[in-house]
């Protein structure tokens, strides 16, 4: 079983549209939680940060961290055409500086229709 | 602009070579970590480096080394190259506690690397 399981789509949505995307993991040691956004040919970008469970709101991006269910979750309000990009989950079981690496998810392709 | 450079864009080269992929992190990052990006691997963590010290290892093949050189920037050498080795190698930097951002790795856009 992979440490991190992310379903890579393709999702296609009509722009308006609510977007989830989630991920699930299997090692419980893991606390702290990103989201990346990848457009094509780009280095990833980071998203969204949040440390154990509970959710964090940024503007139209919501994230949820389950740690009961070893889930997390990635919902876009208001897609745009914009948004159109991987997005791939990330995850460490410590914080920044020492021994600090991260998991990554395979990603979600994510394609926003005008 | 994430501040991290990455060079060569693209490199094309044949098997059993040896290259080297050059990473500058953003300015006062003092950890620059290695990632290989493959279509079946999805992103995964090679090796980190904090102020010239090897601080975490992941899956790097033996064939694989890297360094950080005092001024921070980083190399990743890639020798006796594998049709298997082509993917896209990025380069990331993390903040400092004192800047508040030690957490977040900011991505260069990475190197293309074929192997033919």
């Amino acid at each position: 079983q992979k440490e991190v399981e992310q379903d890579p789509g393709p999702l296609s949505v009509p722009e308006g549209a609510i977007v989830s995307l989630n991920c699930t993991y299997s090692n419980s040691a893991f606390q702290y939680f990103m989201w990346y956004r990848q457009y094509s040919r780009k280095g990833p970008e980071l998203l969204m940060y949040t440390y154990s469970s509970g959710n964090k709101e940024d503007g139209r991006f919501t994230a949820q961290v389950d740690k009961s269910s070893k889930y997390i979750s990635l919902f876009i309000r208001d897609s745009q055409p914009s948004d159109s990009a991987t997005y791939l989950c990330a995850m460490s079981p410590n914080s920044g500086g020492s021994n600090y690496k991260l998991t990554f998810g395979k990603g979600t392709l994510l394609t926003v229709n005008p | 602009d994430s501040g991290v450079t990455q060079t060569p864009k693209h490199l094309i080269t044949a098997t059993g070579q040896r290259v080297t992929l050059r990473c500058s992190p953003r300015s006062g990052d003092l950890s620059v970590y290695w990632y290989q990006q493959s279509l079946d691997q999805g992103l995964q963590f090679l090796i980190q480096y904090y102020n010239g010290e090897e601080r975490a290892k992941g899956n790097i093949l033996e064939r694989f080394s890297a360094q950080q050189f005092p001024d921070l920037h980083s190399e990743l050498n890639l020798s006796s190259l594998e049709l298997g080795d082509s993917a896209l190698y990025f380069c990331a930097s993390s903040g400092t506690p004192w800047a508040g951002d030690e957490d977040i790795q900011y991505f260069g856009a990475g190197t293309r690397l074929s192997v033919l």
